[in-house]
Formats: C-alpha cells, sequence, structure tokens
C-alpha cells in the first residue's frame, strides 16, 4: 500500500505528558497537510507544508503544537503538556499541489489521541 | 472567512432509495469542491471533485454532485443507494489563495437493506 501512512494508530497519555505523531505521505508528494477531528465534527485544519517550509498555521492552533517537515519528506507533530481537550483524531494528508495550482489531498488513517 | 454547511446530519434510508446531500459554502471568490466519504472503520477517502468546467461531475461508485455558482451549492447524489454506502459524507471547499480544505460537519447515511 502505498498511501499516507500515520504512526501510531492509537496514543493514551496523561495530562501534562508530550505526545509526537509522524506522518508518512505519499512518496511523490510534495504537500502535507495535519487535520484534527473531534466526535460529529469534520476535519479542522492545523498546518500544511509545501516541501519542508510551513507555509500557513491554523490561528486555532495553540504555541503547544509543533509541526516539522525537516526533509520534506516525512513529517512531525508534537503536542507539549497535552490537555484533555486536545483528545481527537489528528489526520493527515498529501497532494501534488504547487504554489499556482491545488490538488486532491489523500489521507491517512489518522492518530486518535486520548488524554487522561 | 470561508465556511461549510452541510444541513442533513443524520439520513436513514431504503436501499434503492434515492439520495440527496446537501452542501452549501461562503465565500465570493474561486472555489474548489469535494466530496469526501468515510465507511466505517477506514479513512477518508476522495468520492468526487469540481475544480472547473462542467458543473457536473460524476464520482465513484455512482455519486454525481451539481455545482450551482449561484447559490453557492454542491450537492451530492445517488440515484438509487446500497446497503454499502453507509457511511459519514464530508463536503469540502478550498480556494486558489489558500490550499486548507474547510470541512462541513458531515453527514451520517445509513442505509437499510
Amino acid at each position: 500500500d502505498t498511501g499516507v501512512s500515520q504512526d501510531p494508530r492509537h496514543k493514551i497519555t496523561k495530562r501534562g505528558q508530550n505526545v509526537t505523531f509522524r506522518c508518512d505521505p505519499i512518496s511523490e508528494h510534495n504537500r502535507l497537510y495535519w487535520y484534527r477531528q473531534t466526535l460529529g465534527q469534520g476535519p479542522e485544519f492545523l498546518t500544511y507544508f509545501q516541501n519542508e517550509a510551513q507555509l500557513e498555521k491554523s490561528r486555532l492552533l495553540s504555541d503547544r503544537f509543533s509541526a516539522e517537515r525537516p526533509k520534506g519528506s516525512f513529517s512531525t507533530l508534537e503536542i507539549q503538556r497535552t490537555e484533555q481537550g486536545d483528545s481527537a483524531m489528528y489526520l493527515c494528508a498529501s497532494s501534488s499541489g504547487t504554489p499556482i495550482s491545488t490538488d486532491t489531498q489523500y489521507f491517512g488513517p489518522g492518530t486518535r489521541l486520548t488524554v487522561l | 472567512a470561508q465556511s461549510v454547511s452541510q444541513h442533513n446530519h443524520h439520513v436513514i434510508l431504503s436501499e434503492a432509495a434515492s439520495l440527496e446531500l446537501g452542501c452549501n459554502y461562503s465565500y465570493g471568490g474561486t472555489v474548489n469542491l469535494f466530496w469526501y466519504v468515510q465507511y466505517p472503520g477506514q479513512h477518508l477517502q476522495l468520492l468526487l471533485k469540481y475544480f472547473s468546467g462542467d458543473p457536473l461531475v460524476k464520482g465513484i461508485k455512482g455519486f454525481e454532485a451539481e455545482f450551482i455558482k449561484s447559490k453557492f451549492s454542491f450537492n451530492l447524489r445517488k440515484p438509487s443507494v446500497q446497503w454499502s454506502d453507509t457511511a459519514e459524507y464530508f463536503c469540502a471547499v478550498n480556494s486558489y489563495n489558500t490550499d486548507k480544505l474547510i470541512f462541513g460537519t458531515g453527514t451520517r447515511l445509513q442505509v437499510f437493506p
């Protein structure tokens, strides 16, 4: 399967702990996106990268959240000092969009985070 | 700010019934429109998309959607649903000046045999 992969699929942590998620995009895709989805809601945009450059970050994203894509391939999303409100499904997507054109975003299976 | 409204939160149908799910967006500029589906236990998959051209677009599994610019709508249709169409359906939009997708809250479709 050459789709988007995410690791881990599930993460349970205690409030105040730090967590890190990984996303591996479809290999030829240069754009990578992070979304968050809570129960009964659609996915909510967090941030996205064009290669290794972070192009946009949601104003809703607190300073406890940071994302990287150091070599323009896989990406990590870190949440520091987790809170119960961070419990959600974290989705990664990738596309072959460019600065002058958009393309379909393909989603991974997500990482379900539970903060106790 | 862009937003997407899906007014049908939960739809229950019998097999062979026709389906129409509403989607309205708010944005004054040029948009790209998408319908994604999430089957139970699976990840989001693209059903169909509209970038430009013919406003009636056909997707996988017999689904189609019509973009009506004057109504800011992109409703999803299927003439005859099957039990296997049971899933959650999300409408989404982005625009040429930002690649992020704005999703609606989703519509849960249940199809009974």
